[in-house]
């Protein structure tokens, strides 16, 4: 389904510089969930969030990295000085509750360090 | 910790051929158990899901699995693969307890039909 959108699908970015990923949940979901995939690997959680709650960071590494999600707009990861081991695809999902009983997940953003 | 375990790496099967993918979690109480697809370039699809009841579960494009509490197995199953059945698989847990709201995934397997 192309409920869960994610924006952009491909973002380079050089070391040192910030990148945005967005995520706009399906209609009438207010829980989002952050996933990375790094290269050979399968998705690891990262943050969990409803509307202007951070409810569960703790799969964040604990620097230059944060999420938010607003009550009007998409949730936001943002990464601070990336490195060239930022590079990943990172998906987003969305859910009406808690939990990935009816989650949805986006296309994802595949960002990559130069 | 808990993980996920999925066999292979890479499959390659010829067309009308049969498909079993492994799955296996680490102990951790009540699961529930999850299949996604990811076809090139798109965004992960859910398969099928086990919360309870039968374990053999149907899910969609002819896709089964089956829960195998005592192996702690969640095997993806089709009879006969297409082409388009090409993409990567991944097995995902969902533990009971604090952060149950989280999946844990496996690393996926790539599976590469031949017509």
């Amino acid at each position: 389904n192309a409920g869960v959108m994610q924006n952009p699908r491909h973002l380079v970015r050089r070391r040192g510089q910030e990148a945005r990923l967005r995520c706009s949940p399906m209609k009438g979901h207010s829980h989002v969930y952050w996933y990375r995939q790094l290269p050979e690997e399968g998705l690891k959680f990262m943050v969990y969030l409803q509307k202007e709650n951070i409810i569960d960071e703790s799969g964040m590494p604990k620097e230059r990295f944060s999420a938010e999600f607003p009550k009007e707009g998409p949730s936001i990861l943002r990464i601070q000085q990336v490195v060239r081991g930022d590079s990943a695809a990172y998906f987003c999902a969305s859910s009406p509750g808690e939990g990935h009983t009816e989650a949805f997940f986006g296309q994802g953003t595949r960002l990559t360090v130069v | 910790a808990q993980s996920v375990s999925q066999h292979n790496h890479h499959v390659i099967l010829s067309e009308a051929a049969s498909l079993e993918l492994g799955c296996n979690y680490s102990y951790g109480g009540t699961v529930n158990l999850f299949w996604y697809v990811q076809y090139p370039g798109q965004h992960l699809q859910l398969l099928l899901k086990y919360f309870s009841g039968d374990p053999l579960v149907k899910g969609i494009k002819g896709f089964e699995a089956e829960f195998i509490k005592s192996k702690f197995s969640f095997n993806l199953r089709k009879p006969s693969v297409q082409w388009s059945d090409t993409a990567e698989y991944f097995c995902a847990v969902q533990y009971s307890g604090a952060g149950s709201y989280q999946l844990t995934f496996g690393k996926g397997t790539k599976l590469s039909v031949i017509p």
